[in-house]
């Protein structure tokens, strides 16, 4: 397996724009997760899926953040309208939710709102 | 509630040094606990996991780490530092509900 998937791996946008982005976790993995990563706030949890459906939001800051997984091989989460202080890491992680094993995490979308 | 305190955002350590990166951990059930590292513009990988089986765990990279249930500790170790290990490191817990989560991190510099 590839691994989990993230794209794009850098986003540049204006203040006020729609952002979007992808993830395709890794196969037979039951749940996925979105991870926010700043030097202020360390590795913060968003929200998290089981079989594709949302389990725990209350890490999303603010209804400008939404997150969805219309099946069990893709996710997005997108920032409508963005703003600076959005710019971060964004990091999406899959496992197979059985006690003890562990999350396997992409590479990352650097995110840069101007 | 689960949550998971790193002492010390940034350790330094010489070359051939040991290297001692704290965790403390609280949950209300027996965690599984974790150990990442991230190296520069990359994702997290695994370095070693907690899941009750043995109470010292070794890892990749000559890692390893001793789950004190006492303490509520899982503090990573390595007898001697070597340059590549220059990274951050992060702790994790998880228990009960499958998400993990995670300390701030700890950033090690090894100094030649």
């Amino acid at each position: 397996d590839a691994g989990v998937i993230q794209s794009p791996r850098h986003e540049v946008t204006e203040m006020g724009q729609e952002v979007t982005l992808r993830c395709k976790p890794i196969s037979g993995h039951d749940y996925l997760f979105w991870y926010r990563q700043t030097m202020m706030r360390g590795l913060e949890l968003l929200i998290y899926f089981n079989n594709n459906v949302p389990i725990d939001d209350s890490g999303m800051p603010e209804d400008r953040f939404s997150a969805k997984m219309p099946n069990a091989s893709f996710s997005t989460l997108k920032i409508q309208p963005s703003e600076p202080r959005d710019s971060a890491v964004y990091f999406c992680a899959s496992s197979q939710g059985q006690g003890g094993t562990e999350a396997f995490f992409g590479q990352g979308t650097r995110l840069t709102v101007v | 509630a689960q949550s998971v305190t790193q002492l010390g955002s940034h350790v330094s350590v010489s070359e051939g040094a040991l290297v001692l990166l704290r965790c403390n951990y609280s949950s209300s059930v027996p965690p599984y606990l974790f150990w990442y590292v991230q190296y520069p513009n990359q994702g997290l990988q695994l370095l070693l996991k907690y899941t009750s089986a043995a109470t010292l765990v070794k890892g990749i990279n000559g890692f390893e780490a001793e789950f004190k249930k006492s303490e509520t500790s899982f503090h990573l170790t390595k007898p001697s530092a070597h340059m590549s290990d220059a990274a951050e490191y992060f702790c994790a817990v998880s228990s009960g509900t499958y998400k993990y989560i995670f300390g701030t991190g700890t950033r090690l510099k090894v100094l030649a």
